[in-house]
């Protein structure tokens, strides 16, 4: 069965500093996707990046890094030099290809407070 | 390109009545998948509909429901509401399967079952 871990409830930071946010991931399957997505307060959620389970090459996009690790199961969210805005709820989601029922589980989320 | 959209945004209702919630799918996208947030249980797949037909189903009673229309606009029912049907119930879609391409959620309905 598929599941997917946010061990971290809520983080706080001072603005400009470094934080990673972890997600484990559980599947069988070989193919699968991971999904960031992030949940402001206003409720909608924002896709941040997709990765395929054949693609472990590390990813940057601008303040934010994803560290994707196969061995360890687990594809950790960096945000680098925080802002205020950064403030939100951040969900890592599962896809397993070979499931029939195709669907996406979320974990629980990290709550992230960037403190100015 | 417009977003997705749902309606209402806000909804109050009574323990018993029913409800439909309303989504419109970013133009060109033909999944479309319902997702209720709570507190205590999260995230959690309602269910999934593709060129009119539910793929899959999440665990949910009966009482939930939903159905999309030719122009991939979706809809999803609740009957005989529960006090615990409360919640941000999200709309997202999604090109084709969910899997193979990333979902653009819309901002939610607020359901309060009083």
């Amino acid at each position: 069965a598929q599941k997917v871990t946010q061990a971290q409830t809520e983080i706080s930071v001072v603005e400009k500093e470094d934080v990673t946010l972890d997600c484990v991931y559980e599947t069988r399957d070989t193919t699968y996707y991971l999904f960031w997505y992030k949940q402001p307060p206003s409720g909608e959620l924002v896709f941040l990046i997709r990765r395929n389970s054949f693609d472990e090459q590390n990813e940057i996009s601008g303040r934010y890094s994803w560290n994707f690790q196969k061995s360890t199961s687990s594809f950790n969210f960096t945000i680098t030099a925080s802002q205020v805005v950064d403030s939100a709820v951040y969900f890592c989601a599962l896809s397993e290809a070979e499931n029939r029922d195709d669907k996406i589980i979320f974990g629980k989320g990290t709550r992230l407070h960037i403190l100015p | 390109k417009a977003g997705v959209t749902q309606t209402p945004r806000y909804l109050i209702k009574t323990r018993g009545q029913q409800v439909t919630l309303s989504c419109s799918p970013i133009s060109g996208h033909r999944s479309v998948s319902w997702y209720q947030q709570t507190p205590g249980q999260g995230l959690q797949f309602l269910f999934e509909y593709f060129s009119e037909t539910q793929r899959n189903k999440g665990n949910f009673p009966g009482r939930f429901s939903g159905r999309q229309f030719s122009n991939s606009r979706s809809e999803m029912n609740v009957s005989t509401l529960e006090l615990g049907d409360s919640a941000l119930y999200l709309c997202a879609s999604s090109l084709a399967s969910t899997g193979l391409y990333e979902q653009y959620f819309g901002p939610g309905t607020r359901l309060t079952v009083t």
